[in-house]
């Protein structure tokens, strides 16, 4: 089954500015799918964070932003706070046989 | 507003079937699809399958076939996910989540919150 690569872990001090990367294929951010993004906290479900170009959920602030350049993604997460700490996944259409949908690996975000 | 219910956790013997449940409230069930996710314990998102609200149409992850049925009743706005045979390494939280009803590019809005499945013999 495909996936979506990103790196295991990220952190930084209150303020700081993260980035999580997102590596696919011409299956699916290659060929111009969305990249869509979740954030799942501890103990609970994964819940939408960003979804296509730079749209974000009710609730959800502008610190949270996102780019797509060839088959990779990133989400940048801004004045980093306490409460973003847990974990990220980035999700697309894949057009391979192995499925229609694939997430990423996930990136957990630690506030130092 | 939008919601999604999942049924109670679940404890099974190796070789057994489960099916757990995903009720829709808050919106229209036929306009959009509901989707399947598993995560094991300390791993990541996996995706499972979809099912389409309007038609009925399925899809399912390659590495699933043969081994789970999704269904929906459209009469109660209710999903449904059977997997069979399983085995320990199928123990994991199973979520649902909405999803686009023709199974095109898009996003999983809103989640269930999750049913814990435990394969233990």
């Amino acid at each position: 089954q495909s996936v979506l690569t990103q790196p295991p872990s990220v952190s930084g001090a209150p303020g700081q500015r993260v980035t999580i990367s997102c590596t696919g294929s011409s299956s699916n951010i290659g060929a111009g799918y969305g990249v869509h993004w979740y954030q799942q906290l501890p103990g609970t479900a994964p819940k939408l964070l960003i979804y296509g170009n730079n749209n974000r959920p009710s609730g959800v602030p502008d610190r949270f932003s996102v780019s797509k350049s060839g088959t990779s993604a990133s989400l940048a997460i801004t004045g980093l706070q306490a409460d973003d700490e847990g974990d990220y996944y980035c999700q697309s259409y894949d057009s391979s046989l192995s499925g229609l949908y694939v997430f990423g690996t996930g990136t957990k975000v630690t506030v130092l | 507003q939008d919601l999604l219910v999942q049924s109670g956790a679940e404890v099974k013997r190796p070789g057994a079937s489960v099916r757990v449940s995903c009720k829709a409230s808050g919106y229209t069930f036929n306009n959009y699809a509901i989707t399947w996710v598993r995560q094991a314990p300390g791993q990541g998102l996996e995706w499972m399958g979809w099912i389409s609200g309007y038609n009925g149409n399925t899809n399912y992850a390659q590495k699933f076939q043969g081994r789970v049925t999704v269904t929906a009743d459209t009469s109660t706005s209710t999903a449904y996910m059977e997997l069979r045979s399983l085995r320990s390494d199928d123990t994991a939280i199973y979520h649902c989540a909405r999803a686009p009803v023709l199974g095109d590019s898009g996003w999983f809005d809103p989640w269930g919150q999750g049913t814990m499945v435990t394969v233990s013999s």
